[in-house]
């Protein structure tokens, strides 16, 4: 059973603009959430994270926001540019082990 | 360069004979990882390595064996290949205890195995 859950497969957005690529967990014991952007060809490499005891974690473009109550995590990317066209997952973690959700497209449209 | 690396890229092989993916990190991290890369189904963790000579399951080890000898080494194991192990799998690391801190895992750049 999927205990990380991206609900939309993809998302394009015009550059400049607001992307929010959403997460929806179910394990209330996840302590420690991250967000990996992933090229073709690549392997995923991190982005951001944020522990469960904070609500928003920001890092240049990037801003992911936790909402424990509601047990869903999403990332926000301001301006939005071309170079961030990527397949985006969320993690979360539980003791030592790590899942992962099913993974967003994003397309920035120039 | 700080990198993990994985052997071979590509792999095609056919049901029932033995193969080993290996992986190597060079950043002395403690902790090591196997995933699985399927459609649909995300990234899933296959096993874990927390330091030498510690292993354990993940969500999807049937099928699968790993061994952690040394710190930077961690191959994964097919005894008996079957074609729904045919994916595209992923190893990663990342430092633990308090000098790391809250570490990500890095990871390499994907193996794709197609058992025929």
């Amino acid at each position: 059973d999927q205990q990380v859950k991206q609900n939309s497969p993809s998302l394009s957005v015009q550059e400049g603009r607001i992307s929010i690529l959403n997460c929806d967990y179910t394990n209330s014991m996840f302590d420690y959430f991250l967000w990996y952007k992933k090229y073709p060809a690549e392997g995923p490499t991190f982005l951001i994270s944020i522990s469960s005891i904070k609500d928003k974690n920001e890092d240049g473009r990037f801003t992911v926001f936790l909402n424990k109550s509601a047990k869903h995590l999403s990332l926000h990317i301001v301006p939005s540019q071309p170079g961030d066209s990527a397949v985006y997952f969320c993690a979360a973690r539980s003791g030592n082990q790590f899942y992962f959700g099913t993974g967003t497209s994003l397309t920035v449209i120039p | 360069e700080a990198q993990v690396t994985q052997n071979p890229r590509y792999l095609i092989t056919v049901t029932g004979k033995k193969l080993t993916v290996t992986c190597s990190q060079n950043m002395n991290h403690e902790y090591m990882s196997w995933y699985r890369q399927d459609p649909g189904l995300g990234l899933r963790q296959i096993y874990y390595s927390m330091n030498v000579e510690v292993t354990d399951k993940g969500d999807v080890p049937e099928g699968y064996k790993v061994s952690r000898k040394e710190k930077r080494n961690f191959p994964l194991i097919l005894e008996s290949p079957s074609p729904n192990q045919t994916s595209l799998y992923f190893c990663a690391s990342r430092g633990t205890g308090s000098h790391w801190g809250n570490q990500p895992q890095h990871f390499g750049d994907g193996t794709r195995l197609s058992i025929l």
